[in-house]
Order: C-alpha cells, then sequence, then structure tokens
C-alpha cells in the first residue's frame, strides 16, 4: 500500500494563479481531510469529506474548495492564490471519524509570491 | 467551538532528561490522539487514549488521559536525539473531526 499520496511535493504561485492540489489514498477510507500548517504552528482544518459526494468545511475554508467524486481522491482546488495561502497543505484519510487514527501524506510546501 | 490548547510551546532538554508536554481541552474528550512530527516530515499517529484515567507505555513514552477527559500528558524518560521532533495531542468530542493542538516543538541537546 502507498498509504496517502500528494502531488506535487513543491510549487511557486504568483498572486491570482490557480491551483489543484493532488490527494490518493489506497486503503478505502471514508473520510479525508485537508490540512495547512504555517511555520511553527498547528494543524487547522480547511475541509474534510466523510465519503464519496459529501464535503464539509473545516476552521479555514475561505479561498478554498474541493470535491469527491470518489473514494480515493480528495483533490484541494485554490482560486485566486494569495501570499497568506503560503503553507505546507497536508491530506489525510482515516476510516471514520472521532476514534480512528489519521494516515498523512508528505505534504505539499506552497509559496504564493 | 472546540479548542484544544499544548504547553509549552517549545522545550530544549539535555539529552538524557525527560520531557513533557500537557494538553488541555475547552470540552470533554470522547477520545485523544497523539501524534508525532519529525522536522520536515508529516504527523504520524503514536497513540489513542479512550477511557477515563487511562495510561499507556511505548517504550519510554508515557501518556496519560485525565479523569475528567478533559486533558492529557506525553512524559518521555531520558530523552534521545531520536525523539527531536514536533508532539501534537488531537481531541474528538464524538463522531467529529479532530482537533489539534498547536504542538509542543522538542529540541535535543546531544
Amino acid at each position: 500500500n502507498a498509504g496517502v499520496t500528494q502531488t506535487p511535493k513543491f510549487r511557486i504561485l504568483k498572486i491570482g494563479q490557480s491551483m489543484t492540489l493532488q490527494c490518493t489514498q489506497d486503503m478505502n477510507h471514508n473520510y479525508m481531510y485537508w490540512y495547512r500548517q504555517d511555520p511553527g504552528m498547528g494543524l487547522k482544518l480547511i475541509y474534510y469529506s466523510v465519503g464519496a459526494g459529501i464535503t464539509d468545511k473545516g476552521e479555514v475554508p475561505n479561498g478554498y474548495n474541493v470535491s469527491r467524486s470518489t473514494t480515493e481522491d480528495f483533490p484541494l482546488r485554490l482560486e485566486l492564490a494569495a501570499p497568506s495561502q503560503t503553507s505546507v497543505y497536508f491530506c489525510a484519510s482515516s476510516h471514520g471519524a472521532g476514534p480512528y487514527e489519521q494516515y498523512f501524506g508528505p505534504g505539499t510546501r506552497l509559496t504564493v509570491t | 467551538g472546540q479548542q484544544v490548547m499544548q504547553i509549552p510551546q517549545y522545550q530544549h532538554v539535555q539529552e538524557g532528561e525527560d520531557f513533557t508536554t500537557y494538553c488541555n481541552s475547552s470540552t470533554t474528550l470522547s477520545n485523544i490522539q497523539w501524534y508525532k512530527q519529525r522536522p520536515g516530515g508529516h504527523p504520524v499517529f503514536l497513540i489513542q487514549l479512550v477511557k477515563s484515567g487511562e495510561v499507556k507505555k511505548q517504550k519510554r513514552l508515557t501518556f496519560q488521559f485525565g479523569e475528567a477527559k478533559k486533558n492529557s500528558s506525553l512524559h518521555i524518560t531520558a530523552t534521545q536525539t531520536t525523539d527531536v521532533g514536533t508532539y501534537f495531542c488531537a481531541g474528538a468530542g464524538g463522531n467529529t473531526p479532530l482537533v489539534f493542538g498547536k504542538g509542543t516543538r522538542l529540541s535535543v541537546i546531544a
């Protein structure tokens, strides 16, 4: 099993550009999550999904969009990138909510200049 | 909304010293999880505590869940350089997504 994979590993965007961060998991997990981690800070939940076709906002959803058309994939879309979106983005998955451990991908380091 | 606070934010120790990080929730938790993130890496699950007053050990690491299920601690005995990283607690109030604390960054001086 590859677990949770994310692409790209690094990306530099100019202000106003758009991009999609890809996330795929091969563990047949129902739940998937997107977090951002600013330097020296904790993890903030952007969006999560409890299954294909179902998504919900987390703590910091503004400026992002998600979709979940399959169990495996959970892409994160950034529209009109802003410097405040410079961060490391982690995708994670779990079998369920609450008492289930989350498996994290290696992260995407995004810089917006 | 639910908040999970973690202290200290940073801890520098000499190799061989003990280390403790504390986690407090604004609400009663159904479970608490601990993760470790090595520098430049991603969070990796360490353990989950579910029962009031629960204590679990993993080699030199001891995890406790408070009686009221609102606080937790992670204690490392005789730290080693391999313990370097950021330790996060994360709590859930039920069937809701985990809320992560801001983490404690541990530096170990050889």
